[in-house]
């Protein structure tokens, strides 16, 4: 296993239209964030899952926003009606937390959405 | 609320050290954190320390804890082009999400 990794890496669409993202951890962590980065900024974060749950959402997260984690591996990010002010850099991260005290966060290469 | 803040540029000469200074607000973070990003790339989790240490180091990395100021401070000595990236500090809250600065960007001179 090579690391996080997000799918796809790049998406342009038009203002109204649903996109969908998806972002496979490292194997066996069992936590996952999603988080957001616009530019000149660092990352914001919009909510995280431990093995299927998700436990905490940001309140960036609009109702447009969904995110599941259906079997605890994968997850899954979609954004419905589009709108340009979502353009940003999707960003997933994994971690084996609690356990391990979940001190490290490893951050995939990320998704790039541009809004028409 | 909870709030990192950075300076926004740093210039440095090859072979000199660089300091990149943070502060942040919440006084119950429990890990501190520096992550480096290249253009392009994702970002990479450079280190990290426990909030009852004051200091780390990590080969030409130096990191220092001031708790009672909340500063931050990420040190690299002998500094070279490729150290050329923003660099973020982030701290862990609640149920670990990380709250970030807004980077700072290293440039390298040879």
């Amino acid at each position: 296993d090579t690391g996080v990794s997000q799918d796809p890496r790049h998406k342009i669409t038009k203002r109204g239209q649903n996109v969908t993202f998806r972002c496979d951890p490292i194997s066996e962590h069992n936590r996952l964030y999603w988080y957001r980065q616009t530019l000149g900024q660092g990352p914001e974060f919009l909510t995280y899952f431990q093995n299927e749950a998700q436990l905490e959402k940001s309140r960036l997260l609009s109702d447009r926003f969904s995110a599941e984690r259906p079997k605890g591996s994968f997850s899954t990010l979609e954004i419905q009606r589009t709108e340009q002010g979502d353009s940003a850099m999707y960003l997933c991260a994994s971690s084996s937390g609690p356990l391990a005290g979940d001190r490290e966060q490893f951050f995939g290469p990320g998704t790039r959405l541009t809004v028409l | 609320g909870e709030d990192v803040e950075q300076s926004l540029f740093l210039s440095v000469r090859e072979g000199d050290s660089s300091v990149i200074n943070c502060t942040y607000t919440d006084s119950s973070s429990t890990y501190l954190y520096w992550y480096k990003q290249e253009p392009g790339a994702g970002l990479q989790l450079l280190t990290y320390i426990f909030s009852n240490m004051d200091m780390k180091q990590d080969q030409r990395l130096t990191v220092l804890l001031n708790k009672k100021d909340k500063h931050l401070s990420l040190r690299i000595a002998d500094t070279q082009t490729g150290d050329s990236a923003i660099y973020f500090c982030a701290e862990s809250v609640s149920q670990g999400n990380l709250i970030f600065g807004k980077g700072t960007k290293l440039s390298v001179k040879p």
